[in-house]
C-alpha cells in the first residue's frame, strides 16, 4: 500500500464544534485530495492541493477549509460541524497523471 | 467543472456471466479514466485505467473501452466470480482534478 495515513479513523463530535482531519503521506506526491463518501453519491471532491500552500475547491467545498503547509500533510477542517457533514472522508494522493491512492478513511459522526 | 455519470447503480449477475458498467463525462479536457473497486469497509483501489490516446485496454478478465468523441467509457468484467462483488467507481481526470461517478454495486450470485 502507498504510504498514506488518515487520522483519526473514527470521530464523534457535536454540532457547532470545529473538527480537523489529517492526511499524511510518505510518497512525496504532488497532489492530495479530500473526498466525502455518502450512499448514493459516490466520492465527491471537497478540496484538493497541487503543491505546498496551493489548494483549490472541489464540488462540495462549502463548510470546509484545507491547508497544506508541508508536502506530506493535508488538513481538512470543518469550522463548525453540522449533521449534514456526517460522512466517511477519504484522502487520496497522486503523482502527475497517475493513479490515485486512497487512505483508510475517517468515519465522522456529527451529533 | 467535470460531471461524471455512472450506470447502473446496482447490477446483479450470475457467476460466470459478464458485467458491464458505463460512464459518461462532460469535460473534453479529461484525459485519464481509472476504475476503482471498493469492498465493504475498505478503501477504493485501482483495478484498471485508460488514457485518452487509447481506445481499449485489457487485463485478464477486465477490460475498459473509451470513446472520446461520445465522451463515454465502460468497464467490462467477463467470467464473473463471487469475489468480484463490490462497488465499482469510474473517474475522469484532467491533470489536477479527479472526479468520480456515483458508483455501481455489483452482486455476483454463486
Amino acid at each position: 500500500d502507498a504510504g498514506i495515513t488518515q487520522s483519526p479513523r473514527h470521530k464523534v463530535t457535536e454540532t457547532g464544534t470545529p473538527v480537523t482531519l489529517r492526511c499524511h503521506q510518505t510518497e512525496n506526491h504532488r497532489y492530495m485530495y479530500w473526498y466525502r463518501q455518502d450512499p448514493g453519491h459516490g466520492l465527491r471532491l471537497i478540496h484538493y492541493s497541487y503543491g505546498v500552500k496551493d489548494t483549490d475547491k472541489g464540488e462540495v467545498s462549502d463548510g470546509y477549509s484545507v491547508s497544506r503547509s508541508k508536502t506530506e500533510d493535508f488538513l481538512l477542517t470543518l469550522e463548525s460541524a453540522t449533521s449534514s457533514q456526517t460522512s466517511v472522508y477519504f484522502c487520496a494522493i497522486r503523482d502527475r497523471e497517475s493513479e490515485a491512492f486512497f487512505g483508510q478513511g475517517t468515519r465522522l459522526t456529527v451529533v | 467543472g467535470e460531471n461524471v455519470e455512472q450506470h447502473p447503480s446496482t447490477l446483479s449477475v450470475q457467476e460466470g456471466d459478464s458485467a458491464v458498467i458505463k460512464c459518461t463525462y462532460s469535460d473534453s479536457a479529461s484525459n485519464y479514466f481509472p476504475w476503482y473497486k471498493q469492498e465493504l469497509g475498505k478503501r477504493p483501489q485501482l483495478i484498471i485505467d485508460i488514457r485518452s490516446n487509447v481506445g481499449e485496454k485489457k487485463d485478464q478478465r477486465i477490460a475498459v473501452t473509451l470513446n472520446k468523441t461520445a465522451k463515454h467509457f465502460s468497464l467490462h468484467i467477463t467470467e464473473t466470480q463471487p469475489e468480484d462483488s463490490a462497488v465499482y467507481f469510474c473517474a475522469a481526470s484532467n491533470f489536477n482534478k479527479f472526479y468520480f461517478g456515483s458508483g455501481t454495486k455489483l452482486n455476483v450470485k454463486p
